[in-house]
């Protein structure tokens, strides 16, 4: 079946050092966005990618970074400079524009 | 991109109908509704779009205003696992999706 891949589930993380959430899909679609989600609220974009070798920084994209390297894959990396990197993150991605989106299970990322 | 107000939670009956409301006064002619929702520490789940015309699918039906400033989320017969927090977003086709804080529906037997 096809579908959104994150891993891992749970991650955990000591303070300054980065670390790679892991975002694949076997949908053929084009554009796959990161969303971070903190308790009780709802989700915000941190980066987004309508194609392969581009992306764009969303509403909250310090301390982040990623690559698309490939149409399936979308890492992102939550580096030392995020000052609150603790919460749970979220990939989708979409065929086209008009589509509704496709959301993973979500990783949740600790600092300890 | 059009913002929405929604009510913070919402309680329904198992088995009854749960009308969730949407206000967007701001809409614009180009902008559709849609509806998402997201059980708890899982991804969020499309539920149903529309534009102008009420739309109904397996899981639910849109009741959108004849002036479009507002909509209804109708979900027909509600269950102890339709419980979850549910998003009501207006958006330009292309645009990125944009949450807020949405509904929070408790279903209780």
């Amino acid at each position: 079946d096809g579908g959104i891949t994150q891993s891992p589930k749970y991650l955990f993380r000591k303070e300054g050092q980065n670390v790679t959430l892991s975002c694949e899909q076997n949908l053929n679609h084009d554009a796959m966005y990161w969303y971070r989600q903190d308790p009780g609220q709802g989700l915000r974009l941190i980066y987004y990618s309508q194609i392969v070798n581009d992306f764009q920084k969303g509403d909250i994209a310090e301390g982040y970074s990623v690559s698309r390297e490939k149409k399936e894959s979308f890492p992102l990396t939550v580096t030392s400079a995020q000052k609150n990197p603790t919460a749970f993150y979220l990939c989708a991605s979409n065929l086209n524009r008009d589509d509704g989106y496709t959301f993973g299970s979500g990783t949740r990322l600790t600092v300890v | 991109d059009a913002k929405t107000t929604q009510p913070p939670s919402m309680d329904c009956a198992e088995g009854r109908a749960a009308n969730l409301p949407c206000n967007h006064s701001t809409i614009s002619g180009n902008e559709y509704v849609y509806w998402y929702r997201q059980i708890h520490s899982q991804g969020p789940q499309y539920i149903i779009h529309g534009l102008k015309n009420n739309e109904t699918n397996e899981m639910a039906s849109l009741i959108i205003t004849e002036d479009r400033k507002s909509s209804t989320l109708i979900l027909p017969h509600a269950t102890l696992r339709d419980t979850a927090v549910y998003y009501c977003i207006v958006r330009v086709y292309g645009n990125k999706l944009v949450f807020g804080a949405g509904t929070i529906l408790r279903v209780k037997s």
